[in-house]
């Protein structure tokens, strides 16, 4: 069965210091690759996505994420983030055979800091 | 466009009742997927539906059912309540056969069991 792993359960950094939150999967089968936001109270908005084609992805907000099938990860990261970034980030896999099942991590609080 | 909407937004139930969630999904779209989100932890997928049928389940006890109308609106029953069952309530919609493999997701419903 398909689990993700997210490394770090908080995450703290300075604002408009560089950050990156660590993401692994575990599967040997064509997969799909999301990265998602949520703030307090509220849902879930997608970050990017990785379908298929180059391995890095751009996404909203400044953000970025790199696929790495031999080391099954797809870290998340940001040159510079502003306190706004403070958040709860999921990284979340469905594979070709189940698309529109997502599994989720237990996600990373970001917290950002003047 | 409205997006995906959830109602209520809050409830409370006492131990052994039933509740009932709805969701409208995004314009357009026709599959709508339930997770529960237990306080911090990440969202986990309980069933979609599509064409007003279940065509995925994940690891949940019968007490979880659900309905999806000629509308593509869906609810999601939970019977027999246990203090457990208390979490967050996402739903999410997106287009069977999309390219996009997207899924939009609600603002959430947030049930307490008392």
């Amino acid at each position: 069965a398909q689990s993700v792993t997210q490394l770090d359960s908080q995450v703290p950094v300075f604002e408009e210091a560089p950050v990156e939150l660590r993401c692994n999967y575990s599967s040997s089968v064509s997969v799909y690759l999301f990265w998602y936001v949520q703030y307090p109270n509220q849902g879930l908005q997608l970050l990017l996505k990785y379908l298929s084609g180059s391995t890095l992805v751009k996404g909203i907000n400044g953000f970025e994420a790199e696929f790495n099938k031999s080391q099954t990860s797809f870290h998340l990261r940001k040159p510079s983030v502003h306190i706004s970034d403070t958040a709860e980030y999921f990284c979340a896999v469905s594979d070709h055979s189940s698309s529109y099942k997502l599994i989720f991590g237990s996600g990373t609080r970001l917290l950002v800091r003047p | 466009d409205a997006g995906v909407t959830q109602s209520p937004t809050h409830l409370i139930k006492t131990r052994g009742q039933q509740v009932t969630l709805r969701c409208s999904p995004k314009s357009g779209h026709d599959t709508v997927s339930w997770y529960q989100q237990a306080l911090g932890q990440g969202p986990q997928f309980i069933f979609q539906y599509y064409e007003e049928e279940e065509r995925q389940r994940g690891n949940f006890p019968d007490r979880f059912s659900g309905h999806q109308f000629p509308n593509y609106s869906s609810e999601l029953n939970v019977n027999a309540l246990l203090l457990g069952d208390s979490a967050l309530y996402l739903c999410a919609s997106s287009l069977i056969g999309g390219s996009d493999y997207e899924q939009y997701f609600g603002p959430g419903t947030r049930l307490t069991v008392t």
